[in-house]
């Protein structure tokens, strides 16, 4: 079966860094994938681990543990432009992706 | 560009009704699927081609149908609509292990 667990919501602060988390309990657990999803908008990739550790890119990293079940994605220096939903997607086998529901960050100024 | 298109965008059918959402993509991705999202409920699939004439089920399929006749076309098909499928829908494709594109999305009201 698949569960994926992340907060609803957030709220930070223009420049700040936040941490979004996610729990999953995946069969055949073959990876994790971070989505953005602006309202009403298609999601689009942030970041991919299949390994343990951290994964950066620019503004945006991504952690994983395999062991814990664990990922978090880290935004620094915030946007404006970053408020959007981020969706965790843990992957089954080699096409299976399960969704969260999904974290709705805001960010104030 | 490359892009996954999907139409209508918009659509406002009764129960009923058949109706196709089409799905197209110009990337020569082999994989294809079909998901539908809702408030509390994340993004669920529905249905998934790994290539020409091989269709599965996602986790959702009940109410629909799909083809792929063509690399490029995966349309959904929704036979007779009924207003638990009002939803927004979302065509995605990918190649290999690769991340998902998604289309804008098609959102469909039943009444």
């Amino acid at each position: 079966g698949q569960n994926i667990d992340q907060p609803t919501e957030m709220t930070a602060t223009e420049g700040a860094i936040v941490q979004i988390n996610c729990t999953y309990q995946t069969s055949g657990f073959n990876g994790l994938f971070w989505y953005q999803q602006h309202a009403g908008e298609a999601p689009t990739f942030l970041s991919y681990n299949v390994l343990d550790g951290l994964e950066e890119k620019g503004r945006f990293s991504s952690f994983l543990s395999r062991s814990k079940g664990y990922s978090y994605l880290l935004l620094k220096e915030l946007q404006m432009k970053d408020s959007a939903s981020y969706l965790c997607a843990p992957r089954a086998g080699a096409n299976n992706l399960f969704f969260g529901t999904g974290t709705r960050l805001t960010v104030i100024p | 560009e490359a892009q996954v298109t999907q139409n209508p965008r918009y659509l406002i059918t009764v129960t009923g009704k058949k109706l196709t959402v089409t799905c197209s993509q110009n990337m020569n991705h082999e994989y294809m699927s079909w998901y539908r999202q809702d408030p509390g409920l994340g993004l669920r699939q529905i249905y998934y081609s790994m290539n020409v004439e091989v269709t599965d089920k996602g986790d959702v399929p009940e109410g629909y149908k799909v083809s792929r006749k063509e690399k490029r076309n995966f349309p959904l098909i929704l036979e007779s609509p009924s207003p638990n499928q009002t939803s927004l829908y979302f065509c995605a494709s990918k190649t290999g292990g690769d991340e998902q594109y998604f289309g804008p999305g098609t959102r469909l009201t039943v009444t």
